[in-house]
């Protein structure tokens, strides 16, 4: 099993809350991943990370940011929060490029409902 | 337009059966086309990665196969049990390097029944 956590894994929280989502792995990967999945939808890349001090928007537009200052840490922040923003968030990374090209390994995500 | 198109969408198999799923994909230039399985409430964790020129790639009960030429994959599932219930994401990357990106599909819900 990959060792990529996150938390927390459930939030329920009002509406205009500041909120923080954790995402930690201690694999040493270089590269990593924030994806949104509402229920029976495909992954939507919103937010990723080449290494320290890189972070790039992904190809779903999301209203959160996120920060890479450690490796092994990438954060995602939504500053007020929305029902709109109701949603699984993955968090995943992946080593540098191999040949056969990177297999991204998934934290187990948290689901977040805005009241 | 790039797309992973996963069928059927949902499926109820009885504990020892066999299923197949399917994936079609439109993405161009191809790199290679992952199969992951997703519990619920869990990440999606890889089954099996297949490049260009690998057309088929087994892991444990699970076989995939990859037709390049008719841009058409599909997983085997032999011999069901309880803990396949998941659901199934086929993905494609388009480029075997920094600047590629993947594709997913919506993934096929199989629910294994006793």
């Amino acid at each position: 099993e990959a060792d990529i956590y996150q938390t927390p894994r459930y939030l329920v929280i009002g509406t205009g809350k500041k909120i923080t989502l954790e995402c930690s792995q201690t694999m040493g990967h270089d590269k990593m991943y924030w994806y949104q999945q509402d229920p029976g939808m495909e992954l939507h890349l919103i937010h990723y990370s080449y290494g320290v001090n890189s972070t790039e928007k992904g190809d779903l537009s999301s209203e959160s940011t996120v920060s890479r200052i450690r490796t092994e840490h990438f954060p995602l922040t939504l500053e007020s929060a929305r029902p709109s923003h109701t949603s699984q968030y993955l968090c995943a990374s992946s080593e540098s490029v191999s040949p056969r090209g990177e297999t991204q390994y998934f934290g187990p995500g948290t689901r977040l409902l805005v009241l | 337009k790039n797309q992973v198109e996963q069928s059927p969408q949902s499926l109820i198999i009885l504990e020892g059966k066999n299923c197949t799923l399917q994936c079609n994909y439109t993405v161009s230039p191809f790199s290679n086309l992952r199969w992951y399985k997703q519990d619920t409430g869990r990440g999606p964790v890889s089954l099996t990665i297949m490049t260009f020129s690998e057309n088929t790639k087994s892991n444990g009960r699970y076989t995939a196969t990859l037709d390049a030429d008719t841009k058409q994959s599909s997983l085997h599932i032999t011999a069901s049990q309880l803990s396949d219930s998941a659901s199934y994401i086929c993905v494609v990357s388009d480029r075997g390097s920094t600047l590629g990106r993947l594709y997913f599909g919506r993934g096929t819900q199989l629910t294994v029944w006793p």
